[in-house]
């Protein structure tokens, strides 16, 4: 969707490295939502933002949420080969629940 | 595990047959949202229930497709005149709603629709 940009499209890290992907909108978000899908299956739930400011972790999975509430990012610290998949973030933008998805990032860990 | 299901996994369908696809939401939950996913694309909201009620329909794709939560709990969508577009995985979700302002999707594995 044009009203969510995903970057990058795609990315090859090694194993053991950091990484980030961003999620950017053209409007406010009233929420935002990380999932991850492993090829060919249904998406999994990572984290949920809906403050501006707004900072969650999981494991060695960060979120946050800009104060603008337009800006989201994911960092990976100390990336493992389970962390590859394609991530995806979906926006609730008119506080009426239909997620606005971003095309996702590509995700390959080189061990 | 009583997370989302989808039945089948897998369709192969010629063009022109009808195709139907069943999704078992979590059971505590009121809402049951349907996605096509196309290759390296994120999901394309097509409908979604909020129990028994389909609140919005207007997203789906043509009059070939419609979908049915008749009794508040599973779904079906089905898809008529297949047609080689059509071809893609079809994604169900489902949340626990109400008026909080957060609905956290949960999402069964799909279906992957193939047309010959």
């Amino acid at each position: 969707s044009q009203e969510l940009e995903q970057s990058p499209q795609s990315l090859i890290v090694q194993e053991g490295k950091n990484l980030t992907i961003n999620c950017t909108s053209s409007k406010t978000l009233y929420g935002l939502y990380w999932y991850k899908q492993k090829y060919g299956e249904g998406l999994i739930f990572l984290m949920m933002l809906q403050k501006g400011g707004e900072e969650k972790s999981h494991e060695k999975i960060t979120a946050k949420l800009d104060e603008k509430k337009q800006q989201s990012s994911l960092h990976i610290t100390a990336s493992q080969p389970s962390h590859a998949g394609i991530y995806l973030c979906g926006a609730d933008m008119d506080s009426n629940y239909q997620l606005i998805w971003g095309a996702g990032t590509k995700l390959i860990i080189k061990p | 595990d009583t997370g989302v299901s989808q039945n089948p996994r897998h369709k192969i369908t010629k063009r022109g047959q009808n195709v139907t696809f069943r999704c078992d939401p979590i059971s505590e939950h009121n809402r049951l949202y349907w996605y096509r996913q196309t290759l390296g694309q994120g999901p394309e909201f097509l409908t979604y229930f909020q129990n028994e009620a389909q609140l919005e329909k207007s997203r789906l794709l043509s009059d070939r497709f419609s979908a049915e939560r008749p009794k508040g709990s599973f779904s079906t969508l089905e898809i008529q005149r297949t047609e080689q577009g059509d071809s893609a995985m079809y994604l169900c979700a489902s949340s626990l709603t109400w008026t909080s302002g957060t609905d956290t999707q949960y999402f069964g594995p799909g279906t992957r629709l193939t047309v010959l």
